[in-house]
C-alpha cells in the first residue's frame, strides 16, 4: 500500500532553535498533504494543508511563520518549526491524501524542546 | 464539518468481539464513513470505510445505519494487538480535510 515515510522520529532541540520535519510519500505523488499536532492523550488537531507548487492554507490559530510548511515537490513535504519553544512540543504527524479516496500516515516525529 | 461522537474508551476481553459506536447524525448524502486506528506513539492507520452498505475486510467490518446516522466498527475477535485509540471519521465533501474527533480508547483484558 501507499507509505508516507515521517522523519525523524524524535528530536529533541534547544529552546529558540528551528527544526525541520519531513514526510516523504513512496511509490505515489501526494498532491496534497496535511501536517497535524498532537498533545498527550489528546486527538489529532489540524495545522495546515499542502498542496504541492503553492502556499499551504493554515487552520485558525496556527502561526503560519512558526510553523514553516514546504511542499515543493510531489513526493516530499516539510515542517519547520521555527524559534522552538517548550510548549511547541508535540507529536506530529503528516498525511497524504489518496487517489481516488483515503489517507495515509507517516509514523510521527516527538519533538521535545528544552 | 460533520462531526462525529464516540464513546470516549471501552474494553473487551481478548478474543471476544468488539462493536465501537459512532455517531454522526449531521452526516451528508456524499460523506464516507472512515475508521482509523491509532497505536501508541504512531501515525493512524486505516481500518474500514463505507458509504452506505456494511463492508468487510481482513481487519474489521462496518455496519452502516439504514438513514447513516450512525455506525459500528465491529473488531471480530479482540487481541491485545487491537488495544489502540479507534476514530471515526466523515470525508468532508469539497475540502478533503480530516477533522478527528476524540475517538474511542479500547483496552483489551487478557
Amino acid at each position: 500500500g501507499a507509505v508516507v515515510s515521517q522523519h525523524p522520529s524524535w528530536v529533541i532541540c534547544k529552546s529558540g532553535t528551528s527544526v525541520k520535519i519531513e514526510c516523504r510519500s513512496l511509490d505515489f505523488q501526494a498532491t496534497t498533504m496535511f501536517w497535524y499536532r498532537q498533545f498527550p492523550k489528546q486527538s489529532l488537531m489540524l495545522m495546515a494543508t499542502s498542496n504541492e507548487g503553492s502556499k499551504a492554507t493554515y487552520e485558525q490559530g496556527v502561526e503560519k511563520d512558526k510553523f514553516l510548511i514546504n511542499h515543493a515537490s510531489l513526493t516530499l513535504s516539510t515542517l519547520t518549526v521555527t524559534s522552538a519553544h517548550p510548549e511547541d512540543s508535540s507529536f506530529y504527524i503528516c498525511s497524504a491524501r489518496l487517489n481516488p479516496d483515503g489517507y495515509t500516515f507517516g509514523s510521527g516525529t516527538r519533538l521535545t524542546v528544552v | 464539518d460533520a462531526k462525529t461522537t464516540q464513546p470516549n474508551s471501552m474494553e473487551s476481553n481478548e478474543e471476544e468481539p468488539v462493536h465501537l459506536p459512532c455517531n454522526h447524525s449531521t452526516i451528508s448524502g456524499t460523506d464516507y464513513i472512515h475508521w482509523y486506528r491509532q497505536l501508541p506513539s504512531q501515525g493512524p492507520e486505516y481500518v474500514i470505510h463505507g458509504l452506505t452498505s456494511n463492508v468487510n475486510n481482513r481487519m474489521a467490518s462496518l455496519a452502516i445505519a439504514e438513514d447513516r446516522k450512525s455506525s459500528t466498527l465491529i473488531l471480530h475477535r479482540a487481541t491485545l494487538r487491537d488495544a489502540a485509540v479507534y476514530y471515526c471519521i466523515l470525508s468532508t465533501s469539497g475540502t478533503y480535510k480530516y477533522i478527528f474527533g476524540t475517538g474511542t480508547r479500547l483496552k483489551v483484558l487478557a
